[in-house]
């Protein structure tokens, strides 16, 4: 079992959908969650950063975290066509340690 | 946020030579820093974690002597791939956590190396 799953299936949504991602992890260690968004051909920018668990908005952005269930969710309300691009989800032990990450959702908002 | 900031942002060489790719953060101190590559449409691998003042860590199944990292100082880690064949052409990405505390890791923009 890969520490991180996410299924990688390409996503298209009409402009202003909400967009749900989500991705388990089976390490219990893990109290670090990032979602990254990047570009095609950039380094990947980082967009929610969750400690625990519980729920962080930031904007259109709403990112949860069920550490219970192992599961992380990243939400977008009112997607826009410049939300199309690669997501990522990553998560950690602490302590500088390395990043586990997902294998990436490419989402397409069409306008 | 943070800055990380990638020198070259694409390289083509021939084969057999040898390219260095440099790391900096702009705004922070990094002790640590991380070399990813990445080939098209997939997801990010590790190769080695870049730890100033001593040597690199090696992911499992990446040659420490073709890929040469030096964390020469607080800002600055150097990726040199030594004797670059095509296999080597790829999207090679650092990060760097601008703190202990949280492992929130900032991305470079990328170097695309193209090997001829």
């Amino acid at each position: 079992q890969k520490e991180v799953e996410q299924d990688p299936g390409p996503l298209s949504v009409p402009e202003g959908a909400i967009v749900s991602l989500n991705c388990t992890y089976s390490n219990s260690a893990f109290q670090y969650f990032m979602w990254y968004r990047q570009y095609s051909r950039k380094g990947p920018e980082l967009l929610m950063y969750t400690y625990s668990s519980g729920n962080k908005e930031d904007g259109r952005f709403t990112a949860q975290v069920d550490k219970s269930s192992k599961y992380i969710s990243l939400f977008i309300r009112d997607s826009q066509p410049s939300d199309s691009a690669t997501y990522l989800c990553a998560m950690s032990a602490g302590g500088n340690n390395r990043l586990a990450f997902g294998k990436g959702n490419q989402v397409v908002v069409i306008p | 946020g943070a800055v990380v900031s990638q020198h070259p942002s694409w390289v083509i060489c021939k084969s057999g030579t040898s390219v260095k790719i440099e790391c900096r953060s702009l705004d922070f101190q990094a002790t640590t820093m991380f070399w990813y590559r990445q080939f098209p449409k997939q997801s990010l691998m590790l190769m080695a974690t870049s730890n100033e003042g001593s040597k690199a860590t090696y992911e499992q199944g990446v040659e420490k002597d073709k890929f040469l990292i030096n964390h020469a100082s607080l800002t600055l880690s150097t990726l040199t791939v030594t004797s670059a064949h095509p296999e080597d052409s790829s999207f090679y990405i650092c990060s760097a956590p601008k703190t202990a505390a949280t492992d929130t890791q900032y991305f470079g923009p990328g170097t695309r190396l193209t090997v001829l």
